[in-house]
């Protein structure tokens, strides 16, 4: 059975870094991409990226672009989000998730669908 | 990027309704397109991907349809867990966006 275990709450003041974590297990780390998602309070969903569990590739939202880091260690099956100089606005919960298809067997419309989640992590950033 | 609309933003049913909600991509999507459901407090969780296809344990009275840029989520017999907000999402071009959604409450 997919597990995805998420990393506990946190709380940071503007500035500061955030690195939540993101321990898989039930099935091959290496042969699913996994995404991360956020949801500010009250709000929708967002995208974040992705990244390739199997050779590290990431895709990342433009509107992050240049703080917003994803990593991988295939020997703890554990993904990693790490999101710098943090502003109020980035207060949300943050969702990791593995996509629903095999990386090598998806079609166009099939990579990328988020199917199982992890628990979330809430992320405070307040002065 | 590709913008996602949802209409309409709330809807007001009871149980035993049948209930549909729409989805607009901003360019051609082909069937590159998932339904997600929140309920209150809770994480999302993956109804149909790929347009139509129902995932693993979800129950046969959600269906989708549609392709290219309009696509529809219809809910038939209406149950009590159904109540929740419910998310379209593009998945075919980076940044993969969510609709802002359609919440479905109690008449």
């Amino acid at each position: 059975q997919v597990h995805m275990v998420q990393s506990g709450p946190e709380v940071k003041k503007p500035g500061a870094s955030v690195k939540v974590s993101c321990k898989a297990s039930g099935y091959s780390f290496s042969y699913y991409d996994l995404t991360w998602v956020r949801q500010a309070p009250g709000q929708g969903l967002e995208w974040l990226g992705w990244i390739s569990a199997h050779n590290g590739d990431t895709s990342y939202s433009q509107k992050l672009q240049g703080r917003i880091t994803m990593t991988k260690d295939i020997s703890t099956t554990t993904a990693y989000m790490e999101l710098r100089n943090l502003r109020s606005d980035d207060t949300a919960i943050y969702y990791c998730a593995r996509d629903l298809a095999h990386q090598e067997y998806c079609d166009n419309s099939t990579c990328h669908v988020i199917a199982y989640w992890g628990q979330g992590t809430l992320v405070t950033v307040s002065s | 990027d590709i913008q996602m609309t949802q209409s309409p933003s709330f809807l007001s049913a009871s149980v035993g309704d049948r209930v549909t909600t729409t989805c607009r991509a901003s360019q051609n999507i082909s069937t590159s397109l998932n339904w997600y459901q929140q309920r209150p407090g809770k994480v999302p969780n993956l109804l149909i991907f790929a347009t139509s296809k129902l995932q693993i344990g979800v129950p046969s009275r959600f269906s989708g349809s549609g392709s290219g840029t309009d696509f529809t989520l219809t809910i038939s017999n209406l149950q009590p867990e159904d109540f929740a907000i419910y998310y379209c999402q593009q998945s075919y071009r980076p940044p993969l966006t969510f609709g802002p959604g359609t919440k479905v409450d109690i008449k």
